[in-house]
């Protein structure tokens, strides 16, 4: 089993660009978790997906941010226009769910990050 | 809302010694779960033990195993023989289930992490 993939590992862009990342849960997870990373707030927890669905995306911080899953294999989060304070360590996270509860013996399963850098 | 707190930003510890971080949590559930995550430099966020809230018994994985004080809320993780390889920080979650658009999922909040250093 590959894992939670993530790309890019590490994005520079500048102030305003939009910047996209992305990431392929494990096969056969059906729940899917965007995180981010900073050294001020830690890990807070932006969106969560169920089968593809959007089912709690209270943690994305502003308008700016938006996150899509077309398919049980992929999913992205995109920034646009992008800021400095958004610099920060991106996770993606998956697991197995039934009936919306996480089975603990999956637990969740985190990528590798992407590190944002707005500039 | 539920809160986790890790009081110690930073630990240290010799080679083959013994280690505990400490976690307390604020919850008024009964029900929840317990972990702690090991993020090396490789920035991977690696699960290294858990524990059910209902189970009385503390959890145990090879070298690590945790004080899960109910009463107290408080979860720490001890690490024996320490290895050079658990340099990391450390993380202390808490996983509660929540509701939110119609149903409801285990939602993982995260303490603010523990530096660990051993020293050869």
């Amino acid at each position: 089993d590959a894992g939670v993939i993530q790309s890019p590992r590490h994005e520079v862009t500048e102030m305003g660009q939009e910047v996209t990342l992305r990431c392929k849960p494990i096969s056969g997870h059906n729940s899917l978790f965007w995180y981010r990373q900073t050294m001020m707030r830690g890990l807070e927890l932006l969106i969560y997906f169920n089968n593809n669905v959007p089912i709690d995306d209270s943690g994305m911080p502003e308008d700016r941010f938006s996150a899509k899953m077309p398919n049980a294999s992929f999913s992205t989060l995109k920034i646009q226009p992008s800021e400095p304070r958004d610099s920060a360590v991106y996770f993606c996270a998956s697991s197995l769910t039934q009936q919306g509860i996480i089975l603990l013996n999956y637990g969740y399963t985190f990528g590798s990050g992407t590190r944002l850098t707005v500039v | 809302a539920q809160t986790v707190t890790q009081s110690q930003p930073e630990m240290s510890v010799q080679e083959a010694e013994t280690v505990t971080l400490s976690c307390t949590y604020d919850t008024s559930e009964n029900n929840y779960y317990l972990f702690w995550y090991k993020q090396p430099p490789s920035r991977q966020m690696i699960l290294v033990i858990r524990q059910e809230a209902y189970k009385q018994q503390n959890a145990t994985e090879n070298r690590f195993s945790v004080n899960f004080q109910k009463a107290a809320k408080s979860f720490s993780l001890k690490i024996s023989d320490s290895q050079l390889g658990d340099t990391a920080m450390y993380f202390c979650a808490f996983m509660k289930h929540v509701r939110a658009g119609g149903t409801s999922y285990g939602k993982l909040t995260f303490g603010q992490g523990t530096i660990l250093t051993v020293h050869p």
